[in-house]
């Protein structure tokens, strides 16, 4: 089955820098590649997607890449804020109609003040 | 802006006890998930339906089965439950036709004593 790796585990970084995360998948069948965002004691927020149909998606301060031949997707975010704190998780889909997210480990994203 | 509901929002029970956690959603999605986030925080599909109808059913131990009475409700059900049933299960939707949005409710933390 599919197995998606999230290569940095934590992540920290001084406001106003950027950030970057990055995934790989391996089944060359996933063609939705989402992103989601969980602060402290909440549950998943959706940030930003991706389709193969595309390279690259952006949306105000966040872009996503995606790199179909070498299996990789990445989320960039710009100028951060320590709001951007959290832990994000990437994922990736196939497209049928079952949906079923196949999601990375996580990354631990801190934004210094 | 909650649309994907999940009660109740914490239980603790002890080995062997039967729980059932519901989920109901508003967004009009005609498919529905269970995943499973541990304390490490990886996360887990268990269940996806569409439209009442089981699509998805990942390796999970048989004491967990999904019940659907319409398309909006999803709920959970645990059998004689053991403690590395503790986590926090997450339900979702989705439109259906193929990968797409994912919307997860706030979650249920299950605590096996």
């Amino acid at each position: 089955g599919e197995k998606v790796e999230q290569h940095e585990s934590t992540l920290s970084v001084r406001e106003g820098d950027s950030a970057v995360i990055n995934c790989t998948y391996t089944d060359t069948a996933s063609s939705y590649f989402p992103w989601y965002k969980q602060e402290a004691g909440k549950s998943l927020h959706f940030v930003i997607d991706i389709r193969s149909n595309v390279d690259r998606k952006q949306s105000q301060r966040l872009t996503v890449l995606l790199d179909k031949k070498a299996k990789r997707f990445s989320l960039h975010i710009t100028a951060t804020q320590p709001e951007d704190s959290a832990i994000y998780f990437c994922a990736a889909s196939k497209g049928t109609n079952t949906g079923k997210l196949t999601f990375g480990d996580g990354t631990v994203l801190t934004v210094k003040p | 802006e909650t649309a994907v509901f999940q009660t109740p929002n914490y239980h603790v029970t002890q080995v062997g006890n039967e729980v059932s956690f519901n989920c109901k959603q508003t967004l009009g999605h005609d498919t529905m998930y269970w995943y499973k986030q541990d304390s490490k925080k990886l996360l887990k599909i268990m269940f996806s339906y569409n439209n009442k109808q089981l699509i998805v059913n990942e390796t999970v131990p048989r004491r967990f089965s999904p019940q659907s009475s319409d398309k909006a409700h999803l709920n959970l059900r645990i059998k004689s439950v053991e403690p590395e049933d503790s986590a926090v299960y997450l339900c979702a939707s989705s439109t259906p036709g193929g990968p797409d949005t994912q919307y997860f409710g706030p979650g249920t933390r299950l605590l096996v004593l």
